[in-house]
């Protein structure tokens, strides 16, 4: 069974720095294409960034380019998210998702609240 | 790629049909395999999305054949086609046709 388990939110003052981990388990992550996408409370599901399977490509939305960096071990199959420079409107529940073409399978998601 | 969903929302009667639209900004019809790199998800409150289409039509496996999908290139449609209670729910259309995802607004369907 596929299993997508994310950690590392929490609260942080703007400006601040987060690190979110995502552990995959159940499928062989490293043929896998992740992308990380936010969902603020009451909105809509906004894609935040991608990483190829073998990690040698990575994208961006404009609204986290040069503040977030996306990055994968596949030996530990793990997923990552640097949010460096966090901003109010960052806040959200941040999913991790694999897929081969569409969405596959999602994590449970991590709330990251960026707030004073 | 822009995805604009309409309506925003929708109440309809148990049973009766419900409509949802996705216009695409350009093209997610990929012509070498004519295939359209769109999908439909379900979320419910609380729940993480569930995928219910892909390709524009293909149902994923475990969706009641009462969800459909149709359209191709710049416009799509999915239909509930007798709604049930248990599908009140926010749907969303995404494309996967760029490898920059995008996904529509969502469109909140509940009973009349």
């Amino acid at each position: 069974e596929v299993h997508l388990v994310e950690s590392g939110g929490g609260v942080v003052q703007p400006g601040g720095s987060l690190r979110l981990s995502c552990a995959a388990s159940g499928f062989t992550f490293s043929n896998y294409w992740m992308h990380w996408v936010r969902q603020a409370p009451g909105k809509g599901l906004v894609w935040v960034s991608r990483i190829k399977s073998d990690g040698s490509s990575t994208s961006y939305a404009d609204f986290v380019k040069g503040r977030f960096t996306i990055s994968r071990d596949n030996a530990k199959n793990t997923l990552y998210l640097q949010m460096n420079s966090l901003r109010g409107e960052d806040t959200a529940v941040y999913y991790c998702v694999s897929a081969s073409y569409h969405a596959d399978y999602w994590g449970q998601g991590t709330l990251v609240t960026v707030s004073s | 790629i822009v995805l604009t969903q309409s309506p925003d929302s929708l109440a309809v009667s148990l049973g009766e049909r419900a409509t949802i639209n996705c216009k695409s900004s350009q093209s997610v019809l990929y012509s070498s395999n004519n295939k359209n790199y769109l999908a439909w998800y379900q979320q419910k409150p609380g729940q993480t999305p569930r995928l219910l289409m892909y390709w524009a039509s293909t149902r994923e496996s475990g969706v009641p054949d009462r969800f459909s999908g149709s359209g191709s290139a710049t416009d799509f449609t999915l239909t509930i086609s007798s709604l049930q209670a248990e599908d009140v729910a926010v749907y969303y259309c995404q494309q996967y046709y760029d490898s920059t995802w995008a996904f529509g607004q969502g469109t909140k369907v509940e009973i009349k």
